[in-house]
């Protein structure tokens, strides 16, 4: 089955002990991008990635980092997280070539909730 | 750059009747435009798109939305509301001729009540 897999789907940690949540996805997209979501702002992105070894940041990427180093996994890494990164994240994948590219969407995670106290 | 708007973060429908989201967007190139939903507990997915080619885009679930380039809007619509469309609905732009790069509104949450 084609998904994006996110894990863990929920996490409570503490002020600045590093955290990663991994994104996996089964589908050979080239794109992969994190999210965050807040109530009252929707979805915002953190960084994106057009394929392996290429990264860039979307419009909240302070506090976090990123890496792809194989085309099916996009790890998000909190190296020292604070409670303002309390959210709900989600991976996104989407095809950039090929047939599928013209269908233009963009495929969801189930979401991570991230609590830091 | 791209933006959009949602009006309304809250919509309150009674089942059977028409249900009206509203998006507007700005943006200086031509657009493709999206709305998403989100279930409780769940990830988005999409619920129709326009690129190019005709302006009235149906989507799944009996949903639709028609793109007006002159109001730059492209409000979501459906008849006849049902208790299961209770969700958040997400309107999102792009302009780079893939779906990457979505520039995501604020959402609306929908509430269906008998």
């Amino acid at each position: 089955e084609a998904q994006v897999t996110q894990n863990p789907r929920y996490l409570i940690t503490v002020t600045g002990k590093k955290l990663t949540v991994t994104c996996s996805q089964n589908m050979n997209h080239e794109y992969m991008s994190w999210y965050r979501q807040d109530p009252g702002l929707g979805l915002r992105q953190i960084y994106y990635s057009m394929n392996v070894e290429v990264t860039d940041k979307g419009d909240v990427p302070e506090g976090y980092k990123v890496s792809r180093k194989e085309k099916r996994n996009f790890p998000l890494i909190l190296e020292s997280p604070s409670p303002n990164q309390t959210s709900l994240y989600f991976c996104a994948s989407s095809p950039l070539t090929g047939p599928q590219s013209a269908k233009n969407i963009q495929y969801f995670g189930a979401g991570t909730r991230l609590s830091v106290l | 750059a791209q933006s959009v708007t949602q009006l309304g973060s809250h919509v309150s429908v009674s089942e059977g009747a028409l249900v009206l989201l509203r998006c507007n967007y700005s943006s200086s190139v031509p657009p493709y435009l999206f709305w998403y939903v989100q279930y409780p507990n769940q990830g988005l997915q999409l619920l129709l798109k326009y690129t190019t080619g005709a302006t009235l885009v149906k989507g799944i679930n009996g949903f639709e939305a028609e793109f007006k380039k002159s109001e730059t809007s492209f409000h979501l619509t459906k008849p006849s509301a049902h208790m299961s469309d209770a969700a958040e609905y997400f309107c999102a732009v792009t302009t780079t001729g893939t779906a990457s790069k979505l520039t995501f509104g604020t959402g609306t949450r929908l509430q269906v009540t008998l």
